[in-house]
């Protein structure tokens, strides 16, 4: 079954405390992998797309990379602004255009 | 540059009825894709329309049905609704490949009693 899971579920971070969010796959295919920030109440705010192994997108205090089978966020010295949930997706071959979320980790970065 | 808008923001239905969400997509966009979300959940793709042609949909049944208009703006109708049904519904619109950057409306938070 094709399937995307993130860990952890949640995490708290202080200020300053590096650490990185896993999203693992299971689909034959892969097209394209997605990574989204959602605040409270918002729509999901795209942050990068990788899509073969090896790749790496940065942006900030974010960096993102690809392997076979998972990928990873990185978080370098978060902020307390960083505190969002963080949403993984994949595209992938045979699935008609369909999208898969994990249920995303929720980060709580604090002072 | 205008972000992809959603409407109306909040919406309380009773089971049964039925109910139509509106997407304008971004300035220049061609595919608009819609999903649901529910609390502390993951959003499920229901489905994408690119040029006004249903390009995918997920495992969501027939009930779940929309529609893409000449100016890219989409309408999402939902027939017979269930107490489950009660989500955050969002768009999202992109140009080209079906999955390039995807800009995301604020949704429409449906409550089904």
């Amino acid at each position: 079954e094709d399937q995307v899971t993130q860990s952890p579920e949640a995490l708290r971070l202080q200020e300053g405390e590096s650490s990185s969010l896993n999203c693992s796959y299971t689909v034959s295919g892969l097209r394209g992998l997605f990574w989204y920030r959602q605040d409270p109440g918002k729509g999901p705010e795209f942050l990068f797309t990788l899509y073969s192994a090896g790749e790496e997108k940065e942006k900030e205090r974010l960096k993102a990379t690809l392997t076979k089978k998972e990928s990873f966020l990185h978080i370098t010295a978060p902020k307390p602004e960083d505190s969002a949930t963080y949403l993984c997706a994949v595209h992938f071959s045979g699935g008609y255009n369909k999208l898969i979320f994990g249920a995303g980790t929720r980060l709580a970065v604090h002072p | 540059e205008t972000g992809v808008t959603q409407s109306p923001t909040h919406l309380i239905k009773t089971r049964g009825q039925q109910v139509t969400l509106r997407c304008s997509s971004q300035s220049g966009h061609n595919t608009v894709s819609w999903y649901q979300q529910a609390l502390g959940q993951g959003p499920q793709f229901i489905f994408q329309y690119y040029r006004e042609e249903e390009n995918g949909r997920g495992n969501f049944p027939p009930r779940f049905s929309g529609l893409q208009f000449p100016n890219y703006s989409s309408e999402l109708n939902v027939n017979a609704l269930e107490l489950d049904d009660s989500a955050l519904y969002l768009c999202a619109s992109n140009a080209g490949e079906p999955y390039n950057e995807q800009f995301f409306g604020p949704g429409t938070r449906l409550t089904v009693l």
